[in-house]
């Protein structure tokens, strides 16, 4: 079955220093969605990709983050610096463009923690 | 201003019995819910789903009841298994936006 991968699974890294995580979205989902899930709460969206174009990073934190989605595939997810209010669940999803509600179908998630 | 609310944190259930996870909304602009499912070091799960214009999608032993004169919607479990405890996510989404507004989620466990 069809999966969404990401890496690292787990990140601890200092304050100020740079990170960056990596998806890999299910073939053929033109729709990339990067979450960031703060421990009780829900997934919250960072960056909509339709194929390689931005389509929505209005909660994305631009001063330090940043996402690219080259050749419509693959996507990198960058911090820097890093504080320690950015420790958090990275999530990655994709969808088809024939989900009938929008079906997102997410990987495993990077851990991050900021000491 | 969240929009999705799951205002019960954590919920237990015997098993066997039904489990009962409840959500609420605001945005009367949502045409389409969404329950996901997550265990631990794990990413969500899609579970079921729903649109505005039915009240009720059921699949196996999960249903999804909508009431949209109340903005609100609950997932059914039934019965519940020890297998079925994990956080459980409400979302909600507008057809032509293709994002979704999730609630902060219900942990649910099943005792045996």
């Amino acid at each position: 079955e069809a999966e969404v991968a990401q890496s690292p699974r787990y990140k601890i890294t200092e304050k100020s220093q740079a990170v960056a995580f990596w998806c890999d979205p299910i073939s053929g989902h033109a729709t990339l969605y990067w979450y960031r899930q703060i421990l009780g709460q829900g997934p919250e969206l960072l960056v909509q990709f339709q194929d390689e174009s931005v389509v929505d990073d209005s909660q994305l934190p631009k001063d330090r983050f940043s996402a690219e989605r080259l050749k419509g595939v693959d996507s990198t997810l960058k911090i820097q610096p890093a504080e320690l209010g950015d420790s958090a669940m990275y999530l990655c999803a994709s969808s088809s463009p024939g989900a009938s509600y929008n079906e997102q179908f997410f990987g495993p998630g990077t851990r991050l923690t900021v000491l | 201003d969240q929009q999705v609310k799951q205002n019960s944190p954590s919920l237990s259930v015997q098993e066997g019995r039904i489990s009962i996870l409840n959500c609420d909304y605001t945005n009367s602009m949502f045409d389409y819910f969404l329950w996901y499912k997550k265990y631990p070091a794990e990413g969500p799960t899609f579970l079921i789903s729903i649109s505005s214009i039915k009240d009720k999608n059921e699949d196996g032993r999960f249903t999804v009841f909508l009431n949209k004169s109340a903005k609100h919607l609950s997932l059914h479990i039934v019965p519940s298994q020890p297998g079925d405890s994990a956080v459980y996510f409400c979302a909600a989404g507008i057809g032509s936006a293709r994002q979704l507004t999730f609630g902060s989620g219900t942990q649910l466990t099943v005792l045996p």
